[in-house]
């Protein structure tokens, strides 16, 4: 079955830019979505398709995706940041999630 | 702004089904273009895919769900339901409905999510 790869954890100082990694097999040929989940609460997309964001979602967010490697990137990255995200991509029919990555901003 | 609501017992026991149900508001499940979906999260673990369902009833599953698991729509309540059957202990988890805009064939993301309910699997 297909697998999405997230490091566990990446830390970033405030104000400074956040940049998560979603790894798969020609993940390029896919498209990539991002999902901002604070404690306790349910999921959040910040970007589809590679690089949409909704309009709700800070211009801060951005995404890109090529090759093996999608990237979640957040700009000037703030304290409300802090939080665990999930990249996601579809294989054979099926939604796949990445394992996630606690954001910490320190 | 479109709302979903999970409903359904909290602890279900060993050998048992499963069973919630998804509640629409401000939006339509009979709205053709979204596809409807659960998703679950065992607790500190990350995040499943179950299946999604069509307003006329079409389904697809997760492959590795899919001998256990049904989903059904009520367009007359707005609501969507899941049954998961034979559950374990490893079937413990919040499970999340959220909906799919059908935007790309095979580019589905998740633009909505409810609360999410959490359900023990225990005796």
């Amino acid at each position: 079955s297909y697998e999405l790869t997230q490091p566990p954890s990446v830390s970033v100082s405030p104000g400074q830019t956040a940049s998560i990694t979603c790894s798969g097999d020609k993940l390029g040929d896919k498209f990539v979505s991002w999902y901002q989940q604070k404690p306790g609460q349910s999921p959040v997309l910040v970007i589809s398709q590679d690089t949409k964001r909704p309009s709700e979602i800070p211009e801060r967010f951005s995404g890109s995706n090529s090759g093996n490697t999608g990237t979640l990137t957040i700009a000037g990255t703030q304290a409300m940041d802090e939080a665990d995200y999930y990249c996601q991509a579809w294989d054979s029919s099926t939604a796949v999630f990445g394992g996630g990555t606690k954001l910490t901003v320190l | 702004q479109v709302q979903l609501q999970e409903s359904g017992p909290g602890l279900v026991k060993p050998s048992e089904t499963l069973s919630l149900t998804c509640t629409v508001s401000g939006g339509s499940v009979s709205n053709g273009s979204y596809y409807w979906s659960w998703i679950r999260q065992p607790p500190g673990k990350g995040l499943e895919w179950i299946g999604y369902i069509y307003y006329r009833g079409r389904t697809h599953y997760n492959p590795s769900l899919k001998s256990r698991v049904t989903i059904s729509v009520d367009t007359s309540k707005n609501q969507f339901s899941l049954n998961l059957s034979s559950v374990t202990a490893a079937d413990t988890a919040v499970y999340y409905c959220a909906r799919v805009p059908i935007v790309v064939i095979l580019d589905y993301y998740f633009d909505n999510w409810g609360q999410g309910t959490l359900v023990t699997v225990s005796s």
